[in-house]
């Protein structure tokens, strides 16, 4: 069966650094995304990787790692708004979008 | 870039009523969008994938007369929930992937609540 893990809540400090870890299983793998979701709004797209390996866009940076099935989202210097749900999402061979449960992070002062 | 409206943002309505919502992507063409509903605290849980010209692909357990989708073209799809009722109050939100891409882009979503 196709299956995405990621932890079902994390906390940490405004200012600090967090890393939320996501592994997935799937028929076939055309890429991982992760998007954020404020409670009450739709998700926003923040990245996409498909190949192994760190992107970075700002204070947010995405890893893959296709042998191992596993990626993060890191998230530096937290800022209050920061505090979302963050969805792990991996795009299997039939181009469908496979979701995670999502993380809630909570940033605390 | 790559963004995508909702329309309404909220409805409220009575049972037994249908009430239609609008999926446009506006700046971009989307050959497929996807149709989500969120119950609160809930993941998102996928309802429908449109193809532009086509009949939808819908969810197991997912009624497809009673969730009527169209996808016309290649920036409006809509989404019209046949005789509502209490228990299809959520939160439904679509999503547009491009032609040429992977990346699906929400809309704002639209809020329903039947009374």
């Amino acid at each position: 069966g196709q299956n995405i893990d990621q932890p079902t809540e994390m906390t940490a400090t405004e200012g600090a650094i967090v890393q939320i870890n996501c592994t997935y299983q799937t028929s076939g793998f055309n890429g991982l995304f992760w998007y954020q979701q404020h409670a009450g709004e739709a998700p926003t797209f923040l990245s996409y990787n498909v190949l192994d390996g760190l992107e970075e866009k700002g204070r947010f940076s995405s890893f893959l790692s296709r042998s191992k099935g596993y990626s993060y989202l890191l998230l530096k210097e937290l800022q209050m708004k920061d505090s979302a749900s963050y969805l792990c999402a991996a795009l299997d061979s039939n181009y469908q979008l496979i979701w995670g449960a999502g993380t809630k992070l909570i940033i605390k002062p | 870039g790559a963004v995508v409206s909702q329309h309404p943002s909220w409805v409220i309505c009575k049972s037994g009523t249908s009430v239609k919502i609008e999926c446009r992507s506006l700046d971009f063409q989307a050959t497929t969008m996807f149709w989500y509903r969120q119950f609160p605290k809930q993941s998102l849980m996928l309802m429908a994938t449109s193809n532009e010209g086509s009949k939808a692909t819908y969810e197991q357990g997912v009624e497809k007369d009673k969730f009527l989708i169209n996808h016309a073209s290649l920036t409006l799809s809509t989404l019209t929930v046949t005789s509502a009722h209490p228990e299809d109050s959520s939160f439904y939100i679509c999503s547009a992937r491009e032609l040429a891409g992977m990346t699906q882009y929400f809309g704002p979503g639209t809020r329903l609540l039947v009374l």
